[in-house]
């Protein structure tokens, strides 16, 4: 079965710091992995994809297929940063987002 | 205000009780789709509608759970016989059809006592 594993709960760093969220997947074939993020009191949003290939927001993220995993940086934090970020993956052929647990992180000013 | 939509925002239901949660997806979006998220969890997949067909219903727990889509427009899903573990937020989404970005709803937050 699919699985995705964000093994940070939270994570905690100072604006201007650089950031790496972790993200581990676990599948035989080509998955599309996702990053998505929650503001305080929003909804659930698309942050990147990897087939886009595009940095948003300052944030990119490369899939190593190798090390099955899908991380997503960032070079310098900011405040408005500070979020709950879900690493996610489909497979071919199927629509559902399998999603990690979550990784809550906190810019410190 | 185009955005996924659903209600109720917050529904405390007795164990036992029937409860209906409403989804109001994107308008034209082919997709629509249900996950639980409890607390602490990344959000799981319940249910996957194409217009009104129900193309994988894999993540229901259990038969208590049911989803519709009669219209290919507005879903609901409902629990029967709610209990403590199905206390969670529901959330649904909506694309506007295979491998288009899914766009999420607010939640339905279900707190069963």
């Amino acid at each position: 079965a699919q699985r995705v594993t964000q093994p940070e709960k939270l994570l905690s760093v100072f604006k201007g710091a650089p950031v790496e969220l972790k993200c581990n997947y676990s599948y035989s074939g080509s998955p599309e992995l996702f990053w998505y993020v929650q503001y305080s009191r929003q909804r659930l949003q698309l942050l990147l994809r990897h087939i886009s290939r595009e940095s948003i927001k300052g944030f990119t993220a490369d899939l190593n297929k190798g090390e099955t995993s899908f991380h997503l940086k960032k070079p310098f934090a900011q405040e408005e940063d500070s979020a709950m970020y879900y690493c996610a993956l489909t497979i071919q052929g199927a629509q559902k987002l399998v999603f990690g647990q979550g990784t809550r992180l906190t810019i410190n000013p | 205000g185009a955005g996924v939509s659903q209600s109720p925002r917050y529904k405390v239901a007795k164990r036992g009780q029937d409860v209906a949660l409403r989804c109001d997806p994107i308008s034209g979006h082919v997709s629509l789709f249900w996950y639980q998220q409890a607390l602490g969890q990344g959000p799981e997949f319940l249910t996957y509608f194409q217009n009104e067909a129900q193309l994988d219903k894999s993540g229901l727990p259990s038969d208590r759970f049911f989803a519709e889509r009669p219209e290919g427009s507005v879903s609901t899903l409902k629990i029967q016989r709610t209990q403590q573990e199905d206390s969670a937020v529901y959330l649904c989404a909506s694309s506007m059809d295979r491998g288009n970005t899914i766009y999420f709803g607010e939640g339905s937050w279900l707190t069963v006592v």
